[in-house]
């Protein structure tokens, strides 16, 4: 069976200091691949998403960036965290036919300082 | 573009009563509903699906009707249990993209 894993579940950082968020899955293969971040009193926000190794897609500019160096490893990064960088960033995949059914991680919490 | 929009919460309900979580949409084209859920401690998870106008998605006792007509897609169940609190998530997804738009998420507290 397929799962996913994220980590860390929790985070606190300094304002300027870097910032790697990992997410691997298992038992699938070229899966399409997302990051999401959920803000306080907003909604679940798409930050990126990979169809394949090396493919980023970005969907809102910001401080982050994200890297696919294998098939079932993403990464969520920053070179340098603002305030507002703060929230709650999910981990997602879902079969390469399709989005309708997407499979989360169990998320990291993430407060900057 | 597109967006859904959930109404407030925290929503409180006492064990047995009746749930609705209203949720409407603004898509450019035809797009695939969904109810996503979180309990407390774990990921998200799909709790129900409509993919045309008209469609009921339906699971573990919860019911939403893609309504085309009123662009919503309101989830409801009859009888709520404790082990129902969680967050739910309202979402849509355009058939031909990658990715799902999410509502704010509505908490719902079931009490004893």
């Amino acid at each position: 069976s397929q799962t996913i894993h994220q980590w860390p579940a929790t985070l606190v950082q300094p304002v300027g200091s870097p910032l790697s968020l990992e997410c691997t899955v298992e038992g699938t293969s070229n899966p399409n691949l997302y990051w999401y971040r959920q803000a306080a009193g907003r909604g679940l926000q798409l930050l990126f998403y990979s169809v394949g190794i090396g493919q980023i897609s970005s969907e809102v500019p910001q401080n982050l960036s994200a890297s696919r160096p294998q098939d079932r490893q993403f990464i969520l990064s920053s070179k340098k965290l603002l305030l507002s960088d703060s929230g709650f960033y999910l981990c997602a995949w879902s079969p390469t036919t399709g989005t309708e059914k997407l499979f989360f991680g169990s998320g990291t919490q993430l407060s900057v300082l | 573009g597109n967006s859904v929009t959930q109404m407030e919460g925290p929503v409180t309900l006492s064990e047995e009563a009746f749930l609705t979580i209203n949720c409407t949409y603004t898509a450019t084209g035809y797009p695939s509903l969904f109810w996503y859920v979180q309990y407390p401690g774990e990921g998200l998870q799909l709790l129900l699906k409509a993919t045309k106008a008209d469609d009921k998605g339906s699971n573990k006792g919860f019911e939403a009707t893609y309504r085309k007509e009123t662009t919503s897609f309101h989830l409801e169940k009859g009888s709520v249990q404790v082990s129902d609190s969680a967050v739910y998530f309202c979402a849509l997804s355009e058939n031909s993209g990658y990715a799902l738009n999410f509502g704010k998420g509505t908490s719902l507290l079931v009490t004893p």
